[in-house]
């Protein structure tokens, strides 16, 4: 049963500390998209990674998020400092070029106390 | 810019049909997708419908497009206190850099009362 992994599950830390989010997509997808989540804006997509290469990550705040994906199995986004207004569920999603349907991890919920 | 707009909330009793409405902006999606949240988890893929069709039915769901008014909606017939959830409503919309995104629209959620 194919599917998209997400570690940790949970983060609880402290403004001002780094946080690193690990993604597993399914074997042999070619895309990798990263999600935030909160009650204030809904779903927001944050990058984009096709063939591992970043494609789109316009919306991602640059001065602080990191996305990158060091082979086809892990893509990670890294948060450094974290930030309170940083504290959403964050999906990773993963598909094939070509093919519009995503598949999503179950997410990591993060909170920056 | 896109915008996926949905209501945010439907209550039904149980064995009821549910039907879920959302309006979406982008006229060249190609595929147009529901997806169901259901507490503490992902996203599930439930399904989807090619921009050339008007209706796609899958078991207990029915998907009717109205690519004229730009309107989406997802029937769920008998509903069961399993079907209680957030459903999101995507359209596919292409990136500057090449490639598709999903635009997903605030979700609804959908409780199922006894």
């Amino acid at each position: 049963d194919a599917r998209v992994t997400q570690t940790p599950r949970h983060k609880v830390t402290e403004m001002g500390q780094e946080v690193t989010m690990r993604c597993q997509p399914i074997l042999g997808h070619n895309t990798v998209f990263w999600y935030r989540q909160t009650m204030m804006q809904g779903l927001e997509l944050l990058a984009y990674f096709r063939n591992r290469a970043p494609l789109d990550d316009s919306g991602m705040p640059k001065d602080r998020f990191s996305a990158e994906m060091p082979d086809a199995t892990l893509a990670t986004l890294k948060i450094q400092p974290s930030e309170p207004r940083d504290s959403a569920v964050y999906f990773c999603a993963s598909g094939l070029v070509g093919r519009d349907t995503q598949y999503f991890g179950p997410g990591t919920r993060l909170t920056v106390l | 810019g896109e915008d996926v707009e949905q209501s945010l909330f439907l209550s039904v009793r149980e064995g009821d049909s549910s039907v879920i409405n959302c309006t979406y902006t982008d006229s060249s999606s190609t595929y147009l997708y529901w997806y169901k949240q259901e507490p503490g988890a992902g996203l599930q893929l439930l399904t989807y419908i090619f921009s050339n069709m008007d209706m796609k039915q899958d078991q207990r769901l029915t998907v009717l497009l109205n690519k004229k008014d730009k309107h989406l909606s997802l029937r769920i017939a008998d509903t069961q206190t399993g079907d209680s959830a957030i459903y999101f409503c995507a359209e596919s919309t292409i990136l500057t850099g090449g490639g598709n995104k999903l635009t997903f629209g605030t979700g609804t959620q959908l409780k199922v009362e006894l």
